[in-house]
């Protein structure tokens, strides 16, 4: 089964303070995703990765930077934590193959005060 | 651009009874469509996914769903809901770049007894 982990669950942060949220996946998958979920949002992509360095923005990235330094982890990072980033945070992999499945780490439920 | 729409935000069904949750999708060529679920406090798990071969598609848990071309309509559908099946429900479709999912903003299912 593919594996991907979400090292932290649950983080309590200060504002202005740097979060990095880390994720690994153990299938060798090329794409690498981050998404935040917000109730009645539904789940919105921050930035995306297809190999290791290469990054591409998604639809919120404001706010947050991204870090893929080996394949198989994906870093999200808030320079700057503020409160409207308070949030569940999920990271997915899969293949290059179109249309392929995307499969889903636990979460990080991130509060920000 | 790409959007996925679930029209019902929540929805309840007694246990027993029959379910359909609806999708509709705007994309330009034959799209891939996915259904995924949420427990609560958990990640995505993928139910099904259609490939453009069969439009009826079946999936893990009993689910399965039905692709119509002419509705834009991906929905899913169970015979006899189970109070297990309590949860929230995405669906998902390739954005316009082929390279991540976008998701409606879910339906939430809620199982009377």
């Amino acid at each position: 089964d593919v594996k991907v982990t979400q090292s932290s669950r649950y983080l309590v942060k200060r504002t202005g303070e740097k979060v990095f949220l880390e994720c690994v996946q153990d299938m060798d998958h090329e794409n690498m995703f981050w998404y935040r979920q917000d109730p009645g949002l539904g789940l919105r992509l921050i930035y995306f990765s297809y190999d290791v360095k290469m990054k591409e923005k998604g639809d919120i990235p404001e706010g947050y930077s991204v870090s893929r330094e080996k394949k198989e982890r994906f870093s999200l990072i808030l320079e700057s934590a503020s409160t409207n980033q308070t949030s569940m945070y999920l990271c997915a992999s899969s293949t290059i193959i179109a249309g392929n499945t995307i499969y889903f780490g636990e979460g990080s439920w991130l509060t920000v005060v | 651009a790409q959007s996925v729409t679930q029209p019902d935000i929540h929805i309840t069904v007694s246990e027993g009874a029959s379910l359909e949750l609806r999708c509709n999708y705007s994309y330009g060529a034959t799209p891939y469509l996915f259904w995924y679920v949420q427990s609560p406090g958990q990640g995505l798990q993928l139910l099904l996914k259609y490939f453009s071969v069969d439009t009826l598609v079946q999936g893990i848990k009993g689910f399965e769903a039905e692709f119509k071309r002419s509705q834009s309509s991906f929905n899913l559908r169970k015979p006899s809901v189970h109070w297990s099946d309590a949860a929230e429900y995405f669906c998902a479709a390739p954005n316009q770049a082929g390279t991540a999912l976008i998701f409606g903003k879910g339906t939430t299912l809620s199982v009377s007894s």
